[in-house]
C-alpha cells in the first residue's frame, strides 16, 4: 500500500461547479502538506501549503487537513475551465533523515467542461 | 533565468545507451531535487543536493543513477546502461531553503527508451 493514496480519476465538472479532491495518508509523521496543479507536459506548480492541522484559504482554493483522520481536501469554488489540470497531493515529514523529500499522490485528473 | 530550465526536453534513447540529463536551477536557489515521474503517477524522490553537497540520494534506483552538481549549481543526472522501465519524465525542483515547501519544478526531460 503507498504511504499517500489519491484517487486518479477523471473528474469531470461543469464550469461554476465546486470541486473536491482529496487524499489519505498512513505516515503520521507527516507534518507538511501542499498542492500542486500539473497541466500537461508541464512541471507541478505549487498552488498552497498547510503545516499540520487546520485550513488555509486563497482565493478560490480552500485547503483542509485532517490528521486525526490522516486525510487531507482541496476545494475550487466556481471552477473555470482554465483549471483543468492533474492536481497532486504532496507531503513530507519534519524529522531530519527524511524532511527534504516530498511524497506525492498519483493525481487526479480534473476538467471543467464550459 | 526565471525558472528552473532543464534540457533537452524529450530524449530517445536506445536500450543500452548511456543519457545525461541537465538542470539549471532558479539562480541562488540552495537546495536542489531530482524526481522521476511514471505515466499516470505522481513524482518520486529520487535524490537532493544542497548546493554541491549529495545529501541524499536514497531514491535512486539502482547504480545505474548518478547524479551530480560540481559548483552547487547546475545538475546532471546521468543513466548508464538505460532499460525501458527507466522510461519516465525526469523533473527537477529548486529552493532557496533546505525545505522543499517552496521548490519550483522545471518542465521536465521526457525520457523514452526503445
Amino acid at each position: 500500500q503507498k504511504e499517500v493514496e489519491q484517487d486518479p480519476g477523471p473528474l469531470s465538472v461543469p464550469e461554476g461547479a465546486i470541486v473536491s479532491l482529496n487524499c489519505t495518508y498512513s505516515n503520521s509523521a507527516f507534518q507538511y502538506f501542499m498542492w500542486y496543479r500539473q497541466y500537461s507536459r508541464k512541471g507541478p506548480e505549487l498552488l498552497m501549503y498547510t503545516y499540520s492541522s487546520g485550513n488555509k484559504e486563497d482565493g478560490r482554493f480552500t485547503a483542509q487537513v485532517d490528521k486525526s483522520s490522516k486525510y487531507i481536501s482541496l476545494f475550487i469554488r466556481d471552477s473555470q475551465p482554465s483549471d483543468s489540470a492533474t492536481y497532486l497531493c504532496a507531503m513530507r515529514s519534519i524529522s531530519s533523515g527524511s524532511a527534504r523529500q516530498l511524497t506525492f499522490g498519483s493525481g487526479t485528473q480534473l476538467t471543467v467542461l464550459p | 533565468g526565471a525558472g528552473v530550465s532543464q534540457s533537452p526536453r524529450y530524449k530517445v534513447a536506445k536500450r543500452g545507451q548511456d543519457v545525461a540529463l541537465r538542470c539549471d536551477p532558479i539562480s541562488g536557489h540552495v537546495s536542489l531535487f531530482w524526481y522521476q515521474q511514471a505515466l499516470g503517477q505522481g513524482p518520486e524522490f529520487l535524490t537532493y543536493f544542497q548546493n554541491e553537497a549529495q545529501l541524499d540520494k536514497s531514491g535512486l534506483p539502482s547504480d545505474r543513477f548518478f547524479a551530480e552538481r560540481p559548483e552547487g549549481s547546475v545538475s546532471t543526472l546521468k543513466i548508464q546502461r538505460t532499460q525501458q522501465e527507466d522510461s519516465a519524465v525526469y523533473l527537477c525542483a529548486s529552493s532557496t531553503s533546505h525545505s522543499n515547501t517552496e521548490a519550483f519544478f522545471g518542465q521536465g526531460t521526457r525520457l523514452t527508451v526503445v
